[in-house]
């Protein structure tokens, strides 16, 4: 069964440095997205992007943030300088269609900054 | 604002001991009802999607049904495995394809 796929699983970064969070989506979906959780809080929307550009994005996606889709099969979220605060849980997702479609989660990556 | 909210928080069961868990949503135009099973470290599992008022699915010991201001998660005979966080989230009107979750509800069963 397809699924969605994220690397690393855990990344470890010291404060003020750039990571990049990968994600494979399922391969014939077209929406993707990205959400965090951060340690026992609910699950936060962050970005949704179609047709390669942002669709939506919240206002945690400040302009520290970006997305990209480098290729045919990537879904990339960039931190420029990450912050303590942005230690959490970041989910990918990816949707078939963005309307009233069930969105499929990957299994995070656990991002902690020093 | 659109917001969603779940109860309780947590949940102890016995094996084999039935209950329901309950999430209530305020949103302006609802496009779709999630449910989700996230285990410890893991991504959210998607369990059942509910479009309308009325609407009933079903998977193994698990049963989820809508109405206009809530859903309930109804787990029948619920065994050890069935222990996680169950999460509910909400699409809400069209322009936005945002999921707006719940905290979750966590469940342990004992056995």
């Amino acid at each position: 069964e397809p699924e969605v796929t994220q690397t690393p699983s855990h990344q470890v970064t010291q404060m003020g440095q750039e990571v990049i969070l990968r994600c494979v989506p399922i391969s014939n979906h077209l929406y993707f997205y990205w959400y965090r959780q951060i340690l026992g809080q609910k699950v936060e929307f962050l970005v949704s992007f179609y047709n390669n550009e942002i669709s939506e994005k919240s206002e945690i996606f400040d302009d520290q943030f970006s997305v990209e889709r480098p290729d045919g099969s990537n879904f990339t979220l960039k931190i420029r300088s990450t912050k303590l605060e942005d230690s959490a849980m970041y989910f990918c997702a990816s949707g078939r269609d963005g309307s009233t479609d069930t969105q499929y989660f990957g299994p995070g990556t656990r991002l902690t900054v020093l | 604002e659109d917001q969603v909210t779940q109860s309780p928080e947590a949940l102890r069961l016995q094996e084999g001991e039935s209950s329901s868990l309950n999430c209530s949503y305020t949103v302006s135009g609802l496009r779709g009802l999630f449910w989700y099973r996230q285990d410890p470290g893991k991504g959210p599992e998607f369990l059942f999607t509910l479009y309308s008022a009325g609407e009933e699915k079903e998977k193994e010991r698990l049963k989820a049904t809508l109405t206009k201001k809530e859903s309930f998660l109804h787990i029948t005979a619920p065994k050890p495995e069935d222990s996680a966080t169950y999460l509910c989230a909400v699409q809400a009107p069209s322009g936005t394809y945002k999921y707006i979750f719940g905290t979750g509800t966590r469940l342990k069963v004992l056995a």
